[in-house]
């Protein structure tokens, strides 16, 4: 089966500075995408960054990159330069099946950004 | 831009009733999702659909769940006799295939009194 582990309940860190959540996950697929996803207290799930795990290069979206480390089933998000708006749960997930909508989530970690 | 949209947004209902929760997947999306947050929890996986019917669930998904797409527009899924233990957030997703991204609706938060 499946599993995504997040290993950080909550993390925090200061306005403007950098900030790494980690996840490991496990899975017997050699195709499949891996995903963070932002909950702000709204509880709406919003994609922060994808990864396809044929792609060797990490994927980047603005302040957002991953560490992609596929042999050693690891999967990191770090935030640059963060902003007050970045306060949220955090949930690492993967797809599995070839989907990106069948997903198995991660416990989440809880960001704070102190001012 | 085009958006999942669940109905309502919040739900209150007594333990033992039947409760249906919508949502208006994006239009020319072709697989449909649901999943659960009981709070402070994290999301969990309960059904896949495609094409009419059930592509994967999970062992939460049990007979006491069902989904329907009743028409072109809606994706439902129905609790038919709820239990206190039910309630959470449900969230649906679209995608418009299976290994595109799936987009999330904001949520229906169902309390079980």
């Amino acid at each position: 089966a499946q599993t995504v582990t997040q290993s950080q309940p909550e993390m925090s860190v200061q306005e403007a500075e950098t900030v790494t959540l980690s996840c490991t996950y496990d899975t017997s697929e050699s195709d499949y995408y891996l995903f963070w996803y932002k909950q702000p207290p709204s509880r709406q799930m919003i994609l922060v960054i994808r990864q396809e795990a044929y792609k060797q290069q990490n994927a980047t979206e603005n302040r957002f990159s991953v560490n992609f480390q596929k042999a050693a089933k690891s999967f990191s998000l770090k935030i640059s330069d963060s902003q007050l708006g970045d306060a949220a749960m955090y949930f690492c997930a993967s797809g599995y099946g070839g989907s990106q909508g069948n997903l198995i989530f991660g416990k989440g970690t809880k960001l704070s950004v102190k001012p | 831009e085009p958006e999942v949209t669940q109905t309502p947004s919040h739900q209150v209902t007594q333990m033992g009733q039947e409760v249906i929760l919508r949502c208006v997947p994006i239009s020319n999306h072709l697989y449909f999702y649901w999943y659960r947050q009981i709070l402070g929890q994290k999301v969990e996986f309960l059904v896949s659909f495609y094409n009419n019917e059930i592509s994967e669930k999970s062992e939460i998904f049990d007979d006491q769940f069902s989904v329907e797409r009743p028409d072109g527009s809606n994706f439902t899924l129905k609790i038919r006799s709820t239990k206190l233990e039910d309630s959470a957030m449900y969230f649906c997703a679209s995608s418009s295939f299976r290994a595109t991204e799936a987009f999330f609706g904001q949520g229906t938060r169902l309390t079980v009194v």
